[in-house]
């Protein structure tokens, strides 16, 4: 089975604090991604990577920055938190396309910026 | 870009009762998924179904990419497939970014005993 892994279930953050979020699969997937959660938002795209060290922009990267140093490893880091930054924020590794395309989804990171 | 239409945003049942939820969307699509998240917020993905129909035991859907809808169906609901329903879409583009899905608002589906 595939396992994408996060580095945190719980985060409490103060304002201006550097924050870093990490994401590990273990299928050897070349792409990667960032989602944040909020109530009646749905899933919005932050940033993903298709290949080592590559990373595209989602529809909302403001505020935040990626590195992708290995396959396995996709980290978020938001620079300067702020409190419009509290999110549940999901990371994804997609399995390749064809017949039966997926993406596999973390647990979730909860972040409360006070 | 593409927008993501789903409904009905919530919806209770009784146990074994069956559902049909619903996701428009108003462009051409090259990519359609189901996903399901549960009460503790994991997402699992339910189908990839671009066009045509698929099932897996009780779950089944359907894509009308000519008339631009899926459907979700649910048979003899059990408390355990409540959770958040989201379809999510990509449209066919060239470069890297073919495969950024959108995703939908979600369904809320509640299942009681």
């Amino acid at each position: 089975d595939v396992k994408v892994t996060q580095s945190s279930r719980y985060l409490v953050k103060r304002t201006g604090e550097k924050v870093f979020l990490e994401c590990v699969q273990d299928m050897d997937h070349e792409n990667m991604f960032w989602y944040r959660q909020d109530p009646g938002l749905g899933l919005r795209l932050i940033y993903f990577s298709y290949d080592v060290k590559m990373k595209e922009k989602g529809d909302i990267p403001e505020g935040y920055s990626v590195s992708r140093e290995k396959k396995e490893r996709f980290s978020l880091i938001l620079e300067s938190a702020s409190t419009n930054q509290t999110s549940m924020y999901l990371c994804a590794s997609r399995s390749p396309g064809g017949y039966q395309e997926t993406q596999y989804f973390g647990p979730g990171t909860r972040l409360l910026v006070l | 870009g593409i927008q993501v239409e789903q409904s009905p945003p919530d919806l209770i049942l009784q146990e074994g009762a069956n559902s049909t939820l619903r996701c428009n969307f108003s462009d051409s699509v090259n990519n359609l998924q189901w996903f399901h998240q549960n009460p503790w917020g994991q997402l699992i993905n339910l189908f990839y179904i671009p066009s045509g129909t698929k099932q897996n035991g009780r779950l089944s859907a359907t894509t009308v990419a000519t008339e631009r809808y899926s459907l979700l169906y649910i048979s003899s609901s059990q408390t355990t497939d409540s959770g958040v329903y989201f379809c999510a879409v990509s449209r066919p583009r060239g470069g890297g970014s073919n495969y950024k899905l959108t995703f939908g608002k979600g369904t809320l589906l509640t299942v009681n005993p």
